[in-house]
């Protein structure tokens, strides 16, 4: 059981450059999201999707793309690679609520980018 | 949006000592979540609340549920060096939302 997979695990980008980065699970979760996170920032959400077809922006959505054609992937896109989107991507996912009670996310291991 | 204010920022302690860190909120949570993140990998779910008041156990680890729904704390007994890393807090909506919102976290250092 692989749980959350993210892959590449490092990426150097120049500037203007474009760029997938991928998640992949297999725990049939219905929720998937995509989170930066920077030196002293915690997480902050960049994309979400809670179904196949379906995805929202979170805080922080300028700059990336996303789609969800299957319940287990769901890829981010930088269309423009910029600096300011140096960071290392997490990518997570977990049941759909049911009843008002949470249902927990498991995160990958994270995607460490640097934009020159 | 909302905010996370997640004290201390970090922590130098001795091995055997006693933990306590906290999480506050300037708005309502029907779901607090507390990870913990190693170095090179992703946050990793150590206790989760769903309940006001609720306090729930996980070995040396103990996390409460504020009464008041906007805070959250988390205490660790009798560190170890492998209780080193980043402790994040973490709220979450219920009634289908189910966004995250991330505290600053705590990052600590057992001292030799």
């Amino acid at each position: 059981n692989a749980g959350v997979t993210q892959t590449p695990k490092f990426q150097v980008l120049k500037t203007g450059q474009s760029m997938t980065l991928q998640c992949a699970q297999d725990m049939n979760h219905e929720y998937m999201s995509w989170y930066r996170q920077d030196p002293g920032m915690g997480l902050r959400l960049i994309h979400y999707s809670v179904g196949a077809g379906i995805t929202d922006q979170g805080e922080v959505p300028n700059g990336y793309n996303v789609s969800r054609s299957t319940t287990e992937d769901f890829p981010l896109r930088l269309l423009s690679a910029a600096p300011s989107q140096t960071s290392v991507y997490f990518c997570a996912s977990s049941y759909s609520m049911a009843g008002g009670v949470g249902q927990p996310q498991h995160f990958g291991d994270g995607t460490r980018l640097s934009i020159l | 949006g909302q905010q996370l204010n997640q004290s201390p920022q970090s922590m130098f302690i001795q091995e055997g000592e006693d933990v306590s860190m906290n999480c506050t909120s300037s708005s309502i949570f029907n779901t607090w979540l507390w990870y913990k993140q190693d170095p090179g990998e992703g946050p990793v779910l150590l206790i989760a609340l769903y309940k006001a008041g609720e306090l729930t156990s996980n070995g040396r680890l103990t996390a409460q549920f504020g009464i008041t729904r906007k805070d959250s704390f988390l205490n660790i007994s009798a560190s170890i060096p492998s209780d080193v890393g980043i402790y994040f807090c973490a709220g979450q909506l219920s009634g289908g939302n189910e966004k995250l919102t991330f505290g600053t976290g705590t990052r600590l250092t057992i001292i030799p």
